[in-house]
């Protein structure tokens, strides 16, 4: 069983519509989780970063964690045809060596249609 | 500013060859990242440096695969005597810090195919 899982999809949604994507976990030592937003052909970019539990708000974006069930989300408010890309989740851990090293999920392909 | 460049964008080889891929950290950025993305994954970690000291190479898959960063700046990662299985985008990122908080800014990848 792979430390994080995560829906590939794809998924298919029209302009203006909330997206959610998710990520589950195993890993107890995971404390900082990231969203990372790859267009084709492209490397990852950090989309949003958030620190142990609770929500993070950046625009159309909004980042949830919830340790307690090791579930992460990111929901996307009024939807764009440029949002359409893979989602990554990733994750790190908190010490030591583990400071550098992101796990990531398989991605969610994300496609949104005018 | 110049983003992470790696070089060769693409290479082709045969099967026992050996392959050195480069990447050039965003100038000042302490630390260096190594992964590999299979078509349709996400990355996968390979090893990281800070500065020029080697922080962890749990990811690497044998032997094989080595890499060094001497003047804690361009970094290089080798495969030797390549295998069919080792084909797949190879990534290279850096961030300011070693600390996760700091964003990893990923390069353009090289696609290594090996015949």
């Amino acid at each position: 069983q792979k430390e994080v899982e995560q829906d590939p999809g794809p998924l298919s949604v029209p302009e203006g519509a909330i997206v959610s994507l998710n990520c589950t976990y195993s890993n107890s030592a995971f404390q900082y989780f990231m969203w990372y937003r790859q267009y084709s052909r492209k490397g990852p970019e950090l989309l949003m970063y958030t620190y142990s539990s609770g929500n993070k708000e950046d625009g159309r974006f909004t980042a949830q964690v919830d340790k307690s069930s090791k579930y992460i989300s990111l929901f996307i408010r009024d939807s764009q045809p440029s949002d359409s890309a893979t989602y990554l989740c990733a994750m790190s851990g908190a010490g030591g060596t583990s400071y550098g090293k992101l796990t990531f999920g398989q991605g969610t392909i994300l496609t949104v249609h005018p | 500013g110049a983003g992470v460049s790696q070089s060769p964008r693409y290479k082709v080889t045969k099967r026992g060859q050996d392959v050195a891929l480069r990447c050039d950290p965003i100038s000042g950025h302490v630390s260096l990242y190594w992964y590999r993305q299979a078509l349709g994954q996400g990355p996968e970690f390979l090893t990281y440096f800070n500065y020029e000291a080697q922080q962890d190479k749990s990811g690497l898959p044998n032997d094989r695969f080595s890499a060094e960063r001497p003047e804690g700046s361009i970094s290089t990662l080798t495969i030797q005597r390549t295998e069919q299985r080792d084909s797949a985008m190879y990534r290279c990122a850096s961030s300011s810090g070693g600390r996760p908080q700091e964003t990893q800014y990923f390069g353009p990848g090289t696609r290594l195919l090996v015949l």
